[in-house]
């Protein structure tokens, strides 16, 4: 079964730094990585997919990177800004299956201040 | 419609009752899913459509939970002699497509609290 792991549960950062956010994965039989943004009482945005073939894709000030073989992903987020400041997930989706169904991290709550 | 649309956007219910929910997906969607999140976790999957076919419930906990999509577009999450455990936020996704790697976008919920 897979599992999905976000590391650290939560972050605080003074705006205008730059981050990293975590993902780790233990089935390598991946067919995409989804990176989404929640804000509180909100539905999720998806924010970058990157498909098993690929190894980045980037989107603004986003970047995320996929590993398979080491189970890992990062989300870098350039120039924080206080509007960052939500829950960020990642999502694993499987070999054989629409991307819909996919195995969600608990994710990483960012704080961005002023 | 610009987005997804679910509602209620709260239901209080009271143990033993049933509840329906439901979920509007942007206009010409084909797939639809509904996931179950609960506080401070991320979402996990209950079951998914193909225009008016479930074609995956793998998901669903019990058989207490019931999901339909009669015409292919709006969608009805049903649970019947709901139980504390079922507290929890309940989300709707659609894609375009069936393909592997469509975009999914939410809806923003519906809080369900069982007292």
């Amino acid at each position: 079964k897979q599992e999905v792991t976000q590391i650290p549960a939560a972050l605080s950062v003074p705006e205008g730094e730059n981050l990293v956010l975590n993902c780790s994965f233990t089935d390598s039989a991946i067919y995409n990585l989804q990176w989404f943004r929640q804000d509180p009482g909100k539905g999720l945005t998806s924010l970058l997919l990157i498909q098993s073939s690929q190894r980045e894709q980037t989107s603004g000030r986003l970047n995320a990177s996929l590993d398979k073989s080491s189970g890992r992903s990062t989300l870098y987020i350039a120039a924080s800004q206080p509007g960052d400041s939500a829950t960020y997930l990642c999502a694993v989706g499987r070999g054989d299956t629409n991307a819909g169904k996919s195995t969600f991290g608990d994710g990483t709550t960012l704080t961005v201040k002023p | 419609g610009a987005g997804v649309s679910q509602s209620p956007r709260y239901k209080v219910a009271k143990r033993g009752q049933d509840v329906a929910l439901r979920c509007d997906p942007i206009s010409g969607h084909v797939s639809l899913f509904w996931y179950q999140q609960a506080l401070g976790q991320g979402p996990e999957f209950l079951t998914y459509f193909q225009n008016e076919a479930q074609l995956d419930k793998s998901g669903l906990p019990s058989d207490r939970f019931f999901a339909e999509r009669p015409e292919g577009s709006v969608s009805t999450l049903k649970i019947q002699r709901t139980q504390q455990e079922d507290s929890a936020v309940y989300l709707c996704a659609s894609s375009l497509d069936a393909r592997p790697n469509e975009k999914l976008f939410f809806g923003s919920g519906t809080q369900l609290s069982v007292l």
